[in-house]
C-alpha cells in the first residue's frame, strides 16, 4: 500500500502563473513531510519541507500547505519559471527500525512543465 | 564541491555480472542511506548507515544485495549475479543526524542526494 500518492503524473503551466502539486498520505504518524525537486539524470534536489505541527511554509516562490485533516498537502510555485520543470517528489520520513533515523517513503512523482 | 558524489554515472553490464557502486556522503554527515529509482516511480529505500554501523539492511530487495561503510566515511553498494530487473537508478544520499521534532523544520534530518548511478544490465 502506497502510503504517500501524488495522483497527478504530469501538470504543464504557462510561465508566470501558479502551479499546484498535490500529494496524499495515508500514514497519520507522518510528522514532517518534504518536496525534493528532481532533473533528469541528476538525484532529488531537496526544495522545501513542512511540520506537522504547521499548516504553512513559505520560502520564496515555493509555499507548502498541509491539511492534516484531509491528510493532503500541496506545492505552491509563483510565478511559475521554464526553469522550474522537472519532477516533484513528495515524501515523508518514516521511522529506521533502529535508532532515531528516518527512511524516506516518497510519492511517485509529478513532471511539471512550465511553459514559456 | 561538498555535496554528495556517485561513481559512476552510469553502468552497463552483462546479466551475471557483479558490479559495484560508491557512494562519498558530505564530510560532516554521519548517516548515510541507499534508495532505488525505477521509472516512473519515486526513489525506494534500500539501507541505511550510522557511521560504519549498517542499522537496517531488511529492505535490501535479495540477498544479492549488499553494502559497506567500513570507515564510516564512503560506502559501496554490489550487486551480485546482476539481472534485467536491476536495472535502476541507484542514489545515495547523506544527513546530519540533527533532527528537530517540529518547531524548525529546516533543521530536521534533512537528506541530501547524490546524482545517482544509471544501472543497465543487458
Amino acid at each position: 500500500d502506497q502510503q504517500v500518492k501524488q495522483n497527478s503524473p504530469s501538470l504543464s503551466v504557462q510561465e508566470g502563473r501558479i502551479s499546484i502539486l498535490n500529494c496524499d498520505y495515508t500514514n497519520s504518524m507522518f510528522d514532517y513531510f518534504l518536496w525534493y525537486k528532481k532533473y533528469p539524470a541528476e538525484g532529488p534536489t531537496f526544495l522545501i519541507s513542512i511540520s506537522s505541527i504547521k499548516d504553512k511554509n513559505e520560502d520564496g516562490r515555493f509555499t507548502v500547505f498541509l491539511n492534516k485533516s484531509a491528510k493532503h498537502l500541496s506545492l505552491h510555485i509563483v510565478p511559475s519559471q521554464p526553469g522550474d520543470s522537472a519532477v516533484y517528489f513528495c515524501a515523508a520520513p518514516d521511522l529506521i527500525s533502529s535508532g532515531s533515523a528516518r527512511q524516506l517513503t516518497f510519492g511517485s512523482g509529478t513532471q511539471l512543465t512550465v511553459l514559456p | 564541491d561538498t555535496g554528495v558524489s556517485q561513481d559512476p554515472r552510469h553502468k552497463i553490464t552483462k546479466r551475471g555480472q557483479n558490479v559495484t557502486f560508491r557512494c562519498d556522503p558530505i564530510s560532516e554527515h554521519n548517516r548515510l542511506y541507499w534508495y532505488r529509482q525505477t521509472l516512473g516511480q519515486g526513489p525506494e529505500f534500500l539501507t541505511y548507515f550510522q557511521n560504519e554501523a549498517q542499522l537496517e539492511k531488511s529492505r535490501l530487495l535479495s540477498d544479492r544485495f549488499s553494502a559497506e561503510r567500513p570507515k564510516g566515511s564512503f560506502s559501496t553498494l554490489e550487486i551480485q549475479r546482476t539481472e534485467q530487473g536491476d536495472s535502476a537508478m541507484y542514489l545515495c544520499a547523506s544527513s546530519s543526524g540533527f533532527f528537530d521534532r517540529g518547531y524548525a523544520p529546516r533543521r530536521a534530518d534533512t537528506q541530501y542526494f547524490g546524482p545517482g548511478t544509471r544501472l543497465t544490465v543487458l
